[in-house]
């Protein structure tokens, strides 16, 4: 069964900084690339950034350019959010999201059942 | 940036069609999926690629795109089909969701 488990959400003052994990199971983690989707209190859903299965193509949200840098480590399984100069509107669930093989830019699916960022001083 | 419209709210009875609609420019020329997000639950992939179902997902939702505008039809509306469902696109290497539609089922 193809899991995606994140973790590393919590209360974090405003500019400061949070890394956020997802740990993959249940299929071939270095063939795909995978996304982070974020989610406001009750609003919509929101890209933040995508990596392909070798981490050579990496793709940012502009509001997200320069505080947030996205990552993977393939033996691992597992991909990671640095979060820095936090603010108040980064508050969300945080989701990891499997994209398609490879570098394709298309589908999110599955989704893990994220992790909340609450950013407030 | 690019937009997609999504009505935000729209209501039908059990066992009626629904249909879900999502607009962009030129949004026939991207490939467009649909997600449906319970209360509570993570989003789920119901429609990718305009019209291909996962596996899994019940025959009864299906998808178009053309023109400047994607639906998501919904065949034999359930109760349990109750929820939020949003479109999502791709333009210039950014992914781009509309902002969901609150699908009721009365």
């Amino acid at each position: 069964e193809v899991q995606l488990m994140e973790s590393g959400g919590g209360l974090v003052k405003p500019g400061g900084s949070l890394r956020l994990s997802c740990a993959a199971s249940g299929f071939t983690f270095s063939s795909y690339s995978m996304n982070w989707v974020r989610q406001a209190p009750g609003k919509g859903l929101e890209w933040v950034s995508c990596i392909s299965s070798s981490g050579q193509y990496i793709y940012y949200a502009d509001s997200m350019k320069g505080r947030f840098t996205i990552s993977r480590d393939n033996a691992k399984n597992s991909m990671y959010l640095q979060m820095n100069s936090l603010r108040a509107e980064d508050t969300a669930v945080y989701y990891c999201a499997r994209g398609p093989e490879g570098s394709g830019l298309n589908y999110f699916d599955p989704w893990g059942q994220g992790t909340l960022v609450t950013v407030s001083s | 940036s690019y937009d997609l419209t999504q009505p935000p709210s729209v209501s039908v009875s059990p066992g009626q069609i629904a249909s879900i609609t999502c607009s962009g420019d030129k949004l026939g020329n991207k490939y467009v999926c649909w997600y449906q997000q319970k209360p509570g639950q993570s989003p789920v992939l119901v429609i990718y690629q305009d019209n291909k179902r996962p596996s899994g997902i019940p025959e009864r939702f299906s998808g178009s795109n053309s023109g400047n505008t994607a639906t998501l039809t919904i065949s034999g509306t359930q109760a349990m089909d109750e929820a939020d469902y949003y479109c999502q696109a791709w333009d210039s290497d950014t992914a781009v969701f509309g902002g969901g539609t609150k699908l009721t089922v009365l």
